[in-house]
């Protein structure tokens, strides 16, 4: 069955850094999403993007956050100078289209450390 | 904002027993989808199982299955015959059918089965 990959796994960082984490949606996907999971907190929903532009962000999703498909089959998130608050469980999601019944595929997640 | 709420972080459950794993969510609107994820450590969140709120009958796929309250705001999911494998994370999820294509997230609830 098709997934979602995530890379790394595991990234650590000095604050202050910029950090990308990267996504390769499933191939026939048009909606991708990231969420993160601050450790003991709920996954919480920060930016869909569609036809190559945002189409919802949350609050979280402030002027640090940027994201990117920079060819057809990659999509990142950037973090442009990393607070030690970034520390979280980064997830990359994507779907066939926005349709509210639709499935949201989940990678297995980028552990991101902020030191 | 749609809020969603597991009570139960930790739930344990012998081998070929049943278990339920409870839900409950917040929201003024009467259409909308609901969702159980389930993670396995370090694997991604696979769909267990969607409800559509329009559809009054429970959702079931083979051993699992969810009773689905309306008017509670309540929708937990039921696992029969658990097996070693079910062990997990489990996440229940909110999205709106008419606005926006986020996913809302409860804090999840860690199965353990005991062989």
């Amino acid at each position: 069955e098709p997934e979602v990959t995530q890379t790394p796994s595991h990234q650590v960082t000095q604050m202050g850094q910029e950090v990308i984490l990267r996504c390769v949606p499933i191939s026939n996907h048009l909606y991708f999403y990231w969420y993160r999971q601050i450790l003991g907190q709920k996954v919480e929903f920060l930016v869909s993007f569609y036809n190559n532009e945002i189409s919802e962000k949350s609050e979280i999703f402030d002027d640090q956050f940027s994201v990117e498909r920079p060819d057809g089959s990659n999509f990142t998130l950037k973090i442009r100078s990393t607070k030690l608050e970034d520390s979280a469980m980064y997830f990359c999601a994507s779907s066939e289209s926005g349709r509210a019944g639709d499935i949201q595929y989940f990678g297995a997640g980028t552990r991101l450390s902020v030191l | 904002a749609q809020t969603v709420t597991q009570s139960q972080p930790e739930m344990s459950v012998q081998e070929a027993e049943t278990v339920t794993l409870s839900c409950t969510y917040d929201t003024s609107e009467s259409d909308y989808y609901l969702f159980w994820y389930k993670q396995p450590p370090s694997r991604q969140m696979i769909l267990v199982i969607r409800q559509e709120a329009y559809k009054q009958q429970n959702a079931t796929e083979n051993r699992f299955s969810v009773n689905f309250q309306k008017a509670a705001k309540s929708f937990s999911l039921k696992i029969s015959d658990s097996q070693l494998g079910d062990a997990a994370m489990y996440f229940c999820a909110y999205r709106s059918a008419n606005t926006g294509n986020q996913f809302y997230f409860g804090t999840g609830t860690s199965l353990t089965v005991i062989p």
